[in-house]
């Protein structure tokens, strides 16, 4: 069965730089969740969108945006990167957004590493 | 939000059954209860849920007490493969949000 596709898995920047992680959910999923894991620490929400509006936002810092398109992929740009934003980021994916019952399914993750 | 208390580790021998234990004192009655698990260097994935009936899949049983203010993942038969952190998620109902709320869960050891 199809999954999550993230890319890239991993990816190395300097201070100040910029980054953008993709997300492709699974085929007909129309609901896209990020989040961000540090090392060590448990997964945190950051935003979501449902049918390319965003649906709910968590402690996403401003200088990260992001945005589902027309085809249900989603990016997460990431703007003057610090030392700090080092860390797993992971998307999810669900059908619709029933929230007390629908199954989110998980990305292998990307590995953000800022120097 | 309603918080969910598990404990921060437990070890069990391979093939042996195990019983993850999750406190949620303050839920709701439209709160659902879910279960993810983290493995080693992967992305969460989706155990089980259940509201108010124990419930069974193919990966574990959920057993829900009659107050649901606690609930325990079972795990017939560990196998090394099930090492990982266990979530316990409340959602739904009084939350009013889709999102995961991990809290601090509970390291899974499985010992051949």
């Amino acid at each position: 069965a199809a999954g999550v596709i993230q890319s890239p898995r991993h990816l190395i920047k300097e201070k100040r730089e910029t980054a953008t992680l993709k997300c492709y959910p699974i085929p007909r999923h129309d609901t896209v969740y990020w989040y961000q894991q540090g090392p060590g620490q448990d997964p945190q929400f950051l935003i979501s969108f449902y049918e390319k509006m965003q649906s709910d936002k968590g402690s996403i810092p401003d200088r990260f945006s992001a945005q589902q398109f027309s085809d249900y992929h989603s990016e997460l740009n990431m703007s003057s990167l610090e030392l700090g934003d080092s860390a797993l980021y992971f998307c999810a994916s669900s059908f619709g957004t029933s929230g007390d019952q629908e199954t989110q399914y998980f990305g292998p993750g990307t590995r953000l590493l800022v120097l | 939000d309603a918080k969910t208390t598990q404990p921060n580790s437990m070890e069990s021998n391979e093939e042996e059954p195990v019983h993850l234990p999750c406190n949620h004192s303050t839920i709701s009655g439209t709160d659902y209860i879910h279960w993810y698990r983290q493995l080693p260097s992967q992305g969460p994935e989706y155990v089980i849920h259940g509201l108010t009936s124990n419930v069974n899949n193919r990966m574990a049983s959920l057993a829900i007490a009659e107050d649901r203010k606690s609930s325990t993942l079972i795990l017939h038969r560990a196998t090394l493969r099930d090492a990982a952190v266990y979530y316990c998620i409340l959602r739904g109902g009084s939350y009013n949000t889709d999102k995961l709320i991990f809290g601090t869960g509970t390291r899974l050891q499985v010992f051949p």
